[in-house]
């Protein structure tokens, strides 16, 4: 079945870099997503990557994709505190399909 | 980037009662909409997909008499939870797509009460 897991919790420093994890059971899955999420509100888009390529970075963000090892990680440089939130990841078979999530891993960036 | 409202923010109802959630694609279509539930520190779990003009998609375990979702149009849906209990008090959020796209846009969430 499919199923996606991550780390809980996530501490650093501001200033350091945070690198989120996520494994994935699907080998189906033709779209892998970070979501970001603040207290009280819905989710963001921060970044997302197709299954046939290896890495994709955008500013901060770097997504790496191991699809040997169904292995996806979001490395953001230089966190900062309005980091502080919990980031999903979430995997798609298709175009509009639905979307099956993680966890979340809850980063907490302390000053 | 593509905006979907949902209306109300947060709810408090009467056991027993029902409330209507409503999400709008703001300025796109959206031929499908996904209804999500939220429990505190936890993932969002899918309840159901909807195609406008057609009936949703439940997913296993979610009672479809309880939770009515309705597609009317390319802009709109709706979740109705009916007769609702305490035990329905979550964070319901919707999100939209097209079938040519990838990405799904996210309401802000409903916060449903229900005492």
């Amino acid at each position: 079945g499919e199923d996606v897991e991550q780390s809980l919790f996530l501490s650093v420093r501001e200033g350091d870099s945070s690198v989120i994890n996520c494994t994935y059971t699907d080998s189906s899955s033709t779209y892998l997503y970070w979501y970001k999420q603040e207290p009280g509100a819905g989710l963001q888009l921060l970044t997302y990557i197709f299954s046939n390529m290896d890495m994709k970075q955008d500013q901060r963000l770097t997504v790496l994709l191991n699809k040997k090892d169904k292995h996806l990680s979001l490395r953001i440089a230089d966190t900062q505190t309005g980091d502080s939130a919990i980031y999903f990841c979430a995997e798609s078979r298709n175009q509009g399909g639905k979307l099956i999530f993680g966890q979340g891993t809850e980063l907490s960036v302390k000053p | 980037g593509a905006v979907v409202s949902q209306h109300p923010s947060w709810v408090i109802c009467k056991s027993g009662t029902s409330v209507k959630i409503e999400c709008r694609s703001l300025d796109f279509q959206a031929t499908t909409m996904f209804w999500y539930r939220q429990f505190p520190k936890q993932s969002l779990m899918l309840m159901a997909t909807s195609n406008e003009g057609s009936k949703a998609t439940y997913e296993q375990g979610v009672e479809k008499d309880k939770f009515l979702i309705n597609h009317a149009s390319l802009t709109l849906s709706t979740l109705t939870v009916t007769s609702a209990h305490p035990e329905d008090s979550s964070f319901y959020i919707c999100s939209a797509g097209t079938k040519h796209s990838y990405e799904q846009y996210f309401g802000p969430g409903t916060r449903l009460t229900v005492t």
